[in-house]
């Protein structure tokens, strides 16, 4: 049973507008939330995290917010660029101070089209 | 180098050989992480290294043996594999710290057993 789930395997955008990647969990000990990115022929690479104890976190381009009564949480990407065309993946933690217990979900693929 | 550097990025083997995959990061970290990504799964934890200690081993079948020299080196030691090991294998790093943290990954080896 999958404990991080991105429902979504892929999302085209158009350039310039709101990109919205969403993730749902189920593990309601999750209290560390990370979303990474995958281009192809790389590994992921950090993008943005929230604390439980925030709703919202921003990050240039990129907002994370966090919904913990609906255990759900959404990646913003606005404007979208063609060069945010990659795999996304949502990652949950059920304790801070560690990665040893991240669990990922599948991956949203994007395509921003120019 | 900086990051995190895996090598080889693909290697294709018979189901009798032995090969090691390789892993090096260079940012200073205390904890090190083999991953497995086959297609359309999450990505896996297979292993866990703290300070060169392994604190887990999430039910990975013995044909994989992981081995950390030190705290910048991490092997994958692989043999009498089977086609379904087949994957993309990344490794990652993170220093242990309290409070939140996130991994670097390497770009990660294409494995094919043939």
């Amino acid at each position: 049973d999958q404990q991080v789930k991105q429902n979504s395997p892929s999302l085209s955008v158009q350039e310039g507008r709101i990109s919205i990647l969403n993730c749902d969990y189920t593990n309601s000990m999750f209290d560390y939330f990370l979303w990474y990115k995958k281009y192809p022929a790389e590994g992921p690479t950090f993008l943005i995290s929230i604390s439980s104890i925030k709703d919202k976190n921003e990050d240039g381009r990129f907002t994370v917010f966090l919904n913990k009564s609906a255990k759900h949480l959404s990646l913003h990407i606005v404007p979208s660029q063609p060069g945010d065309s990659a795999v996304y993946f949502c990652a949950a933690s059920p304790n801070s101070g560690g990665y040893q217990k991240v669990t990922f979900g599948i991956g949203t693929k994007l395509q921003v089209i120019p | 180098e900086t990051g995190v550097t895996q090598t080889p990025r693909h290697l294709v083997m018979g189901m009798t050989n032995k090969k090691s995959l390789k892993c090096e990061q260079h940012l200073g970290h205390n904890a090190m992480y083999w991953y497995k990504q086959s297609a359309k799964k999450p990505l896996e934890l297979m292993f866990v290294y703290n300070f060169k200690e392994q604190t887990e081993n999430n039910s990975v079948p013995s044909r994989f043996s992981p081995e950390c020299p030190n705290s910048s080196h991490l092997f994958l030691h692989l043999h009498t594999l089977q086609p379904e090991d087949s994957a993309l294998y990344l490794c990652a790093s993170s220093q242990v710290l309290q409070g939140d943290t996130e991994a670097f990954f390497g770009q990660g080896t294409r494995l094919t057993v043939v």
